[in-house]
């Protein structure tokens, strides 16, 4: 079992949906969270992050941890075309500071 | 914010040869730098660590000497594939901190496209 799980979609929604995107963790000692947006062939950009349960919020964008059910979330309200990545979750200890990374799901944000 | 430049974007080499691929800091002094390596689909596989003026932790199955790192100053890392085969075929990515005690926000590279011939 892989230490982060995440479905690789790809998931379709039409412009303006409320996308979730989720990942779970097996890692019991993990108590960081972040969430990475990656366009095709380049390099993940940080979107989130977030320490231990709870929510965030960041414009369009929030996350949620659940670490009862080792679950990770991250909503996007109001989907935009330019949404269109790849996200990638990724978690880390606060022993290990080297993320570990789901591989990633696909969102298409169509017009 | 910072910036982390990666170059080249892409690279077609004939089997055999050797590829070096540069990782640079551009707006701080990156202490620790991370390799990793990308199959589609698939998520980021971490490679190697290296702090500068060291030499680099690799993960297990990285072979060493055929994926060599150097981190000479605070702002450029390289990562050599040598003696590539198709298999070393991939997406290679780097990421640098100065501050590697911080749990989250490092920062990536673009991306490097290999692709051995």
């Amino acid at each position: 079992q892989k230490e982060v799980e995440q479905d690789p979609g790809p998931l379709s929604v039409p412009e303006g949906a409320i996308v979730s995107l989720n990942c779970t963790y097996s890692n019991s000692a993990f108590q960081y969270f972040m969430w990475y947006r990656q366009y095709s062939r380049k390099g993940p950009e940080l979107l989130m992050y977030t320490y231990s349960s709870g929510n965030k919020e960041d414009g369009r964008f929030t996350a949620q941890v659940d670490k009862s059910s080792k679950y990770i979330s991250l909503f996007i309200r109001d989907s935009q075309p330019s949404d269109s990545a790849t996200y990638l979750c990724a978690s880390s200890s606060g022993g290990s500071y080297i993320p570990t990374f789901g591989r990633g799901t696909s969102l298409i944000v169509h017009p | 914010g910072a910036v982390v430049s990666q170059h080249p974007s892409r690279v077609i080499c004939k089997s055999g040869t050797s590829v070096k691929i540069e990782c640079r800091s551009l707006d701080f002094q990156a202490t620790t730098m991370f390799w990793y390596r990308q199959f589609p689909k698939q998520s980021l596989m971490l490679m190697a660590t290296s702090n500068e003026g060291s030499k680099a932790t690799y993960e297990q199955g990285v072979e060493k000497d055929k994926f060599l790192i150097n981190h000479a100053s605070l702002t450029l890392s390289t990562l050599t594939v040598t003696s590539a085969h198709p298999e070393d075929s991939s997406f290679y990515i780097c990421s640098a901190t100065n501050n590697p005690g911080r749990d989250y926000g490092y920062t990536f590279g673009s991306g490097t496209r290999l692709t051995v011939v």
